[in-house]
């Protein structure tokens, strides 16, 4: 069965300095990875994906993730954080040989301080 | 390009009544999935239409169930309300193809409500 953990539900950090938020998963087949970011009230919204290829991956607003195989993690980072960037984010896998569906994190809340 | 839309965007139901939620996907995706979202569950996959046919479901009794129109247009129904339904529904649309590469464009969701 897939699985996600985010084993941080906070993170916080100061405006300008770099961040990290954590995913590790756990799939039978081949990894399709994701990251996802919500505003409040909001939906979700695309930021980066995992298919195959180069291990880090460059995505939306600044945004970029590492594929690290033989930890299976797929770490968000970004080199300087804005106040803007305070949401909530959710890491998910798609299993590549066999379901459709996403199977997502707990997502971490990320707060910016100005 | 018109995102995914989805209405109502807010609902109150009394226990025991049964709700419509409505989703229009993205023009051309043939795809749309429907997750519930509760602080306590976090994000659980309901099920996924493809060319009007339930492709994947998740774990969710009878009282939840789907269809997709011809336009792609899906619904989801909920009967017998229960207090534990209340959520925020999000609907995802996507082009559908069966590798699982293509990422998937969220609605902003109906928060639903049961009292």
């Amino acid at each position: 069965a897939q699985s996600v953990a985010q084993p941080e539900d906070q993170v916080n950090v100061a405006e300008g300095n770099p961040l990290t938020v954590k995913c590790t998963y756990s799939v039978s087949g081949n990894p399709y990875l994701f990251w996802y970011v919500q505003y409040p009230n909001r939906g979700l919204q695309f930021l980066l994906k995992y298919i195959t290829g180069d291990n880090l991956v460059k995505g939306s607003y600044g945004f970029e993730a590492e594929f690290n195989k033989s930890q299976t993690s797929f770490h968000l980072k970004k080199p300087s954080a804005l106040v803007s960037d305070s949401a909530l984010y959710f890491c998910a896998v798609r299993d590549g040989n066999y379901g459709q569906n996403f199977v997502f994190g707990p997502g971490t809340r990320l707060s910016v301080l100005p | 390009k018109a995102g995914v839309t989805q209405t109502p965007r807010y609902l109150i139901k009394t226990r025991g009544q049964q709700v419509t939620l409505s989703c229009s996907p993205i023009s051309g995706h043939r795809s749309v999935s429907w997750y519930q979202q509760t602080p306590g569950q976090g994000l659980q996959f309901l099920f996924e239409y493809f060319s009007e046919t339930q492709r994947n479901k998740g774990n969710f009794p009878g009282r939840f169930s789907g269809r997709q129109f011809s336009n792609s247009r899906s619904e989801m129904n909920v009967s017998t309300l229960e207090l534990g339904d209340s959520a925020l529904y999000l609907c995802a649309s996507r082009t559908g193809e069966r590798t699982g590469i293509a990422e998937a464009f969220f609605g902003q969701g109906t928060r639903l409500t049961v009292v």
